[in-house]
């Protein structure tokens, strides 16, 4: 089946430690994205990729990391200087038609808790 | 970048009722989506609807890209249709989605 897929679907970390989300797209889509939900609050924008080995930060990027070493990967670091990291992480893909870049795709998700 | 409001933010139906969620949109876009979170947090798409209407069963959507608004109808809803309904928009010539806070629709049987 083509999707996108994320996991764990729950982590637990304790704190200053530094996790990875996983996120892979069958799509074959050109961008993919990182996006954060807080309880009863729309999504924002972390880091987002438009193309292999470029990626640009979002409007929350401070103390997270990312790499996108292939098309279809898109993995994402909590590293320790985020302050509250504790939140519903999702991914998302979309496919580049002329210079834009259009309907977007989400993942099921991930869910990390900080104890 | 792109200010997105949606309201109401609460809407509570009763199983049959037809219904209207409203998103509006601070500057032009070249990009609005309108999506359901179910309660395992999936976000599922509903409509890609840069401007003009279109209907997918019971759902409809329009936007008035001129005016700066999108419409989302729910006809005859279902308790299955329960959930946050998210408009998002990316402001012509960027390439970020900008979320609503979301209307939060429960349907009572």
């Amino acid at each position: 089946d083509g999707g996108i897929t994320q996991s764990p679907k729950y982590l637990f970390r304790k704190e200053g430690q530094n996790v990875t989300l996983s996120c892979e797209q069958n799509l074959n889509h050109d961008a993919m994205y990182w996006y954060r939900q807080d309880p009863g609050q729309g999504l924002r924008l972390i880091y987002y990729s438009q193309i292999v080995n470029d990626f640009q930060k979002g409007d929350i990027a401070e103390g997270y990391s990312v790499s996108r070493e292939k098309k279809e990967s898109f993995p994402l670091t909590v590293t320790s200087a985020q302050k509250n990291p504790t939140a519903f992480y999702l991914c998302a893909s979309s496919i580049k038609s002329g210079r834009a870049f259009n309907e977007q795709f989400f993942g099921p998700g991930t869910r990390l808790t900080v104890l | 970048g792109i200010q997105v409001e949606q309201s109401p933010p609460d809407l509570i139906l009763q199983e049959g009722a037809n219904s209207t969620l409203r998103c509006n949109f601070s500057d032009s876009v070249n990009n609005l989506q309108w999506f359901h979170q179910n309660p395992w947090g999936q976000l599922i798409n509903l409509f890609y609807i840069p401007s003009g209407t279109k209907q997918n069963g019971r759902l409809s959507a329009t936007t008035v890209a001129t005016e700066r608004y999108s419409l989302l109808y729910i006809s005859s809803s279902q308790t299955t249709d329960s959930g946050v309904y998210f408009c998002a928009a990316t402001q012509t010539g960027a390439n970020n989605l900008f979320f609503g806070t979301g209307t939060r629709l429960t349907v009572i049987p």
